[in-house]
């Protein structure tokens, strides 16, 4: 089983900084990495597949990288509704598909 | 545009079985390319994947619940279902369906709103 470990578990940040949230995997998992937006009391919200591949409507500040078992969700200038809870997800090795335990993304 | 929704019981007694369904409006889910899933969120922790379903009915599972579920879907009704049995309160949990994109990667483009399922006597 792939296990994902993301850091920070919370970043304290204010609108206009840049973000930078990583997702470790104990091993490569190539490039199904995705990243995922989850807002209190609401469902996920998919914005990065294929590591870097935006999901449609997804905002250009919102961007991702990495290879192997490094990955990381920038987002390059904080609005205000970027505050929540952040997941990265395997489908590399399988199953299981395995989350990420998540980043907070909280208003300093 | 795709859109899922939910629906489940709410409460479920210990060791009885779990069943959710999904409605899926908006597109087919005969249509190829895209896998059936669902995915709980425990109450304050983080996402836990419970398997997926093509609409030929060809599933895989996550092994740490794999004896205890089953999925099926129903063509006809647009629908796909989870049944999780000899639930306990470790099963207490919001329940969402998601729709799997086979081009992302396998990455889940489209969610439900959830459904919370609450196991106790």
């Amino acid at each position: 089983e792939s296990v994902l470990t993301q850091s920070p578990a919370t970043l304290s940040l204010s609108p206009g900084d840049r973000a930078t949230l990583s997702c470790r995997a104990n091993q490569s998992i190539s490039a199904y990495l995705a990243w995922y937006q989850q807002k209190r009391g609401q469902a996920p919200r998919l914005l990065i597949y294929d590591t870097s591949n935006r999901a449609p409507g997804i905002p250009a500040r919102f961007g991702g990288s990495g290879s192997a078992t490094h990955f990381t969700l920038t987002i390059s200038s904080l609005e205000p509704e970027d505050f929540a809870v952040y997941y990265c997800q395997q489908r590399s090795h399988w199953p299981p598909l395995t989350f990420g335990g998540g980043t907070k993304v909280e208003l300093k | 545009q795709v859109q899922l929704q939910e629906s489940g019981p709410g409460l479920v007694q210990p060791l009885q079985t779990l069943s959710v369904s999904c409605t899926v409006s908006g597109g087919s889910i005969s249509t190829g390319g895209y896998y059936w899933s669902w995915i709980r969120q425990h109450p304050g922790k983080g996402l836990e994947w419970i398997g997926y379903i093509y609409y030929s009915e060809s599933s895989y599972y996550n092994p740490s619940l794999k004896s205890r579920v089953t999925m099926s879907v129903d063509t006809s009704k647009n629908q796909f279902s989870l049944n999780l049995s000899s639930v306990t309160a470790a099963d207490t949990a919001v329940y969402y369906c998601a729709r799997v994109v086979i081009d992302y990667f396998y990455a889940m483009d489209v969610w439900g709103p959830g459904t919370t399922v609450t196991v106790s006597s």
